[in-house]
């Protein structure tokens, strides 16, 4: 079944740096790739995602980088700001009814003031 | 606006004790529902997911079932925990597959 890696598993951060959490996949049928941020004390929450036929995806300050022949991704976040502390998740999923939606192990960012 | 709601927030069981865990649904009809378990500060592990009333897929077994007894209600059970079994169960819904997950707040679950 699918498999899902990310690295690294944490960072440290200063306020203002820029971060790269990198994510690989194993099952080429997976289609549909979305990230999650898990705040201390609240829910998991959608951040932004990106579908196999495309390359690249920018909302505000999250860029998502995916190639399809390598199967990788990689999320790039500027400007971070002590309130981006969180775990983030990247996950796989396939379009097919088995709707399994695989995740990969996690990054714990912290930003310092 | 649909939301989703958990409950109970945390229990403390004793081994070989029953479990019922809850999630609602609202503003939202049919949509794909999943329970996920997640140890401390790991990854998110998929048990179940459920596309319709009545209708449940085991994604790993773990000596937990769930049902959906009604089109905006999953329920995840045990009749004996055991000390694994402790960790986070996180409840989310989605449109269909291969779409957004959206997540409940989670329930608790520490097995003594």
């Amino acid at each position: 079944g699918e498999q899902v890696e990310q690295l690294p598993s944490s960072l440290i951060v200063q306020e203002g740096a820029s971060v790269l959490i990198n994510c690989s996949y194993t099952d080429s049928a997976s289609v549909y790739f979305p990230w999650y941020k898990q705040e201390p004390g609240k829910r998991l929450q959608f951040i932004i995602d990106i579908r196999s036929n495309m390359e690249r995806k920018q909302t505000q300050r999250l860029t998502l980088l995916f190639d399809k022949k390598t199967k990788h991704l990689s999320l790039h976040i500027t400007a971070t700001q002590p309130g981006d502390s969180a775990i983030y998740f990247c996950s796989a999923s396939t379009t097919s009814n088995t709707n399994k939606v695989v995740f990969g192990t996690g990054t714990r960012l912290q930003v310092l003031p | 606006a649909q939301t989703i709601h958990q409950w109970p927030v945390a229990e403390i069981k004793a081994v070989g004790s029953p479990l019922s865990l809850g999630c609602t649904i609202k503003g939202k009809s049919s949509p794909n529902l999943y329970w996920y378990w997640q140890a401390t500060g790991g990854t998110l592990q998929q048990l179940f997911y459920s596309i319709t009333v009545g209708q449940v897929e085991s994604v790993v077994q773990l000596n937990l079932s769930a049902s959906r007894p009604k089109d905006d209600q999953f329920i995840l059970s045990t009749e004996k925990l055991l000390l694994s079994h402790s960790g986070f169960y996180l409840c989310a819904w989605s449109l269909n597959s291969g779409n957004t997950l959206y997540f409940g707040e989670g329930s608790r679950l520490i097995v003594v």
